[in-house]
């Protein structure tokens, strides 16, 4: 997992709140990955993005969440008004190249616990 | 829809002996399956990976089978190790896009 930085760690939240989560690829990566896992389940895509784009949103509620991933700095996972089911794991990964390509390996980060109380 | 199944929950291995860990896909599309490793608060690992066109990949200690007409996958690790105690999840995907996951496969490995 050296490389795929993620922060905060851990992040509690009340209800209503906001939370962000950010997400630093590793060195040479410009394509960028979210994933959310509940507890007892695999992880589930969220989103995609290349720098400044947004490719593929598909997994991604329509309301409250967002994610960008400008041309400098991390890749921002953007939830509003947070509510007790948005509790989980959430993890970002990055790849070297984009899809249609052979060997798209993605490699995780750490991943941020939200918890909302 | 569950288009990535790990039917075992858990599985038990004595230290030295095969671990085999299986994964399920409904998807035909689906052409490139990946294994990663996860330990309790960190993120997964990359282990090991095979396109649609092979049907047996090796690294090490770590083997990966493709059964494509079954539309099946299974891990090997051989031997197995305590340090392989792990939640090892299966991965597929279209084109290189987008992971689906299976529920993953809590593996044991006793000393």
């Amino acid at each position: 997992n050296a490389g795929v930085m993620q922060n905060p760690r851990h992040l509690v939240r009340r209800r209503g709140q906001e939370a962000r989560l950010r997400c630093s690829p590793m060195k040479g990566h410009s394509h960028v990955y979210w994933y959310r896992q509940l507890p007892e389940e695999g992880l589930k895509f969220m989103v995609y993005l290349q720098k400044e784009n947004i490719i593929d949103e598909s997994g991604m509620p329509k309301e409250r969440f967002s994610a960008e991933f400008p041309k400098e700095g991390p890749s921002i996972l953007r939830i509003q008004q947070v509510v007790r089911g948005d509790s989980a794991a959430y993890f970002c990964a990055s790849s070297p190249r984009g899809p249609n390509l052979a060997k798209n390996i993605q490699y995780f980060g750490a991943g941020t616990r939200l918890s909302v109380l | 829809d569950q288009q990535v199944k790990q039917n075992s929950p858990s599985l038990s291995v004595q230290e030295g002996r095969i671990s085999i860990l299986n994964c399920d896909y409904t998807n035909s599309m689906f052409d490139y399956f990946l294994w990663y490793k996860k330990y309790p608060a960190e993120g997964p690992t990359f282990l090991i990976s095979i396109s649609s066109i092979k049907d047996k990949n090796e690294d090490g200690r770590f083997t990966v089978f493709l059964n494509k007409s079954a539309k099946h996958l299974s891990l090997h690790i051989v031997p197995s190790q305590p340090g392989d105690s792990a939640v090892y999840f299966c991965a597929a995907s279209e084109y290189g896009n987008k992971l689906v996951f299976g529920a993953g496969t809590i593996l044991r490995v006793k000393s």
